[in-house]
């Protein structure tokens, strides 16, 4: 069966430090993979969503990015983190057709002070 | 762009009372999938709506897609506790990953 599995749970950054947050499927081949945002009051706000190895499509213009290097790996990034970077951030996962469920690791908490 | 709109954002309801949340689209959606997120987790997918007037039922959830594809509804009778959380409907048009409304986050009063 596949599994998702997404790292750390909680964090904790000062601003401006570095960011970089991990997801991988396992169990499945080729599989859409996409990060998400959620913050209070705003839902789930869709950050980053890659196809296939490499291939990276950005949703929302902002400090924070995304890398796939292999192809059941997906990799948030920052450089330098902003206050408002705080929340809980979300890895999912579906088959390669966007009419496909998606499923979620069970997030990272980011709180920047 | 895609826009998806759901409402209430929040709903308290007596135990064994009826509650509904409502999601709309500014355009035509392919399909619709609802979600509930329990409080400190992550969203769990519920179901798919795809044809026009689609009507599916879960238990005591019952899902519909409106007949122009513009808006959708989940529906539970007689809540219980168990129902607590928050339903997250998303939305398609083309080819294009899901566009999420902001929720509706229930409570329910035992």
């Amino acid at each position: 069966s596949q599994t998702i599995h997404q790292w750390p749970a909680t964090l904790v950054q000062p601003v401006g430090s570095p960011l970089s947050l991990e997801c991988t499927v396992e169990g499945t081949s080729n599989p859409n993979l996409y990060w998400y945002r959620q913050a209070a009051g705003r839902g789930l706000q869709l950050l980053f969503y890659s196809v296939g190895i490499g291939q990276i499509s950005s949703e929302v213009p902002q400090n924070l990015s995304a890398s796939r290097p292999q192809d059941r790996q997906f990799i948030l990034s920052s450089k330098k983190l902003l206050l408002s970077d705080s929340g809980f951030y979300l890895c999912a996962w579906s088959v390669l057709d966007f009419n496909s469920p998606l499923h979620f690791g069970n997030g990272t908490r980011l709180t920047v002070t | 762009g895609q826009q998806v709109m759901q409402i209430p954002q929040y709903q308290h309801v007596q135990e064994g009372e009826d509650f509904t949340t409502y999601c709309n689209s500014s355009t035509t959606l392919s399909n619709i999938q609802w979600y509930k997120q329990r409080p400190g987790g992550h969203p769990v997918f519920l179901i798919q709506l795809v044809k026009s007037g689609e009507v599916k039922k879960q238990k005591r959830l019952t899902f519909q897609f409106g007949e122009a594809k513009k808006n959708s509804s989940l529906h539970i009778t007689a809540t219980q506790t168990t129902d607590v959380g928050t339903y997250f409907c998303g939305g398609r048009s083309g080819n294009t990953p899901l566009v999420f409304g902001k929720g509706t986050r229930l409570s329910v009063i035992a």
